[in-house]
């Protein structure tokens, strides 16, 4: 079955520590994998996408086959990182529809 | 730009009442695709529609149906409410393929 595990609900951290958003998935094939993030009173949005390998407000996910991981990263985060945010896996091939999978979601919290 | 616009955005329903949440799209996306958000849950696909003219079944489509009335619309119909459809709903949209997909705001909708 196609799944997105994201095992914290809350990531509570300090400005200027380091973050790591964790994201498992299950999947059988290819997938294509996403972090969406929502920030307070603003709609969902992409925050990076694996095949682009870009750097996007700082944070960076790297795709691990061996570990069926897309795990989210900040060297540094700051207050305005504050948000929820979704691992999504969409499978790859003719038959997508661009319908996604989401995890669980994990709200991200820094403090001053 | 108004990308995804959804209505409407708060919603209080009895029980047994029934409902239609409309969306629209201004981007010329073949592909819309409505969600529901529940804590703990993330984000599940009620339904989608990969073009104009078809509709799918989702992961959680029970209690409700679709209308892909143009490119642009694409509705949410509830006939007959109950509380466990009390939810945030957010309709999208793609070009499908792995590519991007912008949500609308969202309808909050609670069900009494």
């Amino acid at each position: 079955a196609q799944r997105v595990t994201q095992p914290e609900k809350l990531l509570s951290v300090f400005k200027g520590a380091p973050v790591e958003l964790k994201c498992n998935y299950s999947y059988s094939g290819s997938p294509e994998l996403f972090w969406y993030v929502q920030y307070s009173r603003q709609r969902l949005q992409l925050l990076l996408r694996h095949i682009s390998r870009e750097s996007i407000k700082g944070f960076t996910a790297d795709l691990n086959k061996g570990e069926t991981s897309f795990h989210l990263k900040k060297p540094f985060a700051q207050e305005e990182d504050s948000a929820m945010y979704y691992c999504a896996l969409t499978p790859h091939g003719s038959s997508n529809t661009g319908k996604l999978i989401f995890g669980q979601g994990t709200t991200l919290q820094v403090k001053p | 730009n108004a990308g995804v616009t959804q209505t409407p955005k708060f919603q209080v329903l009895k029980t047994g009442q029934s409902m239609t949440l409309q969306c629209a799209q201004d981007m010329n996306h073949n592909s819309m695709y409505w969600y529901r958000q529940d804590p703990g849950m993330g984000l599940r696909l009620i339904y989608y529609s990969a073009s104009e003219g078809t509709t799918d079944k989702g992961e959680v489509p029970n209690g409700y149906n679709v209308s892909r009335l143009n490119k642009r619309e694409f509705s949410l119909r509830l006939e007959s409410a109950a509380p466990s459809q009390t939810s945030v709903y957010f309709c999208a949209s793609s070009t499908g393929m792995n590519t991007e997909a912008f949500f609308g705001q969202g309808t909050r909708l609670t069900v009494v």
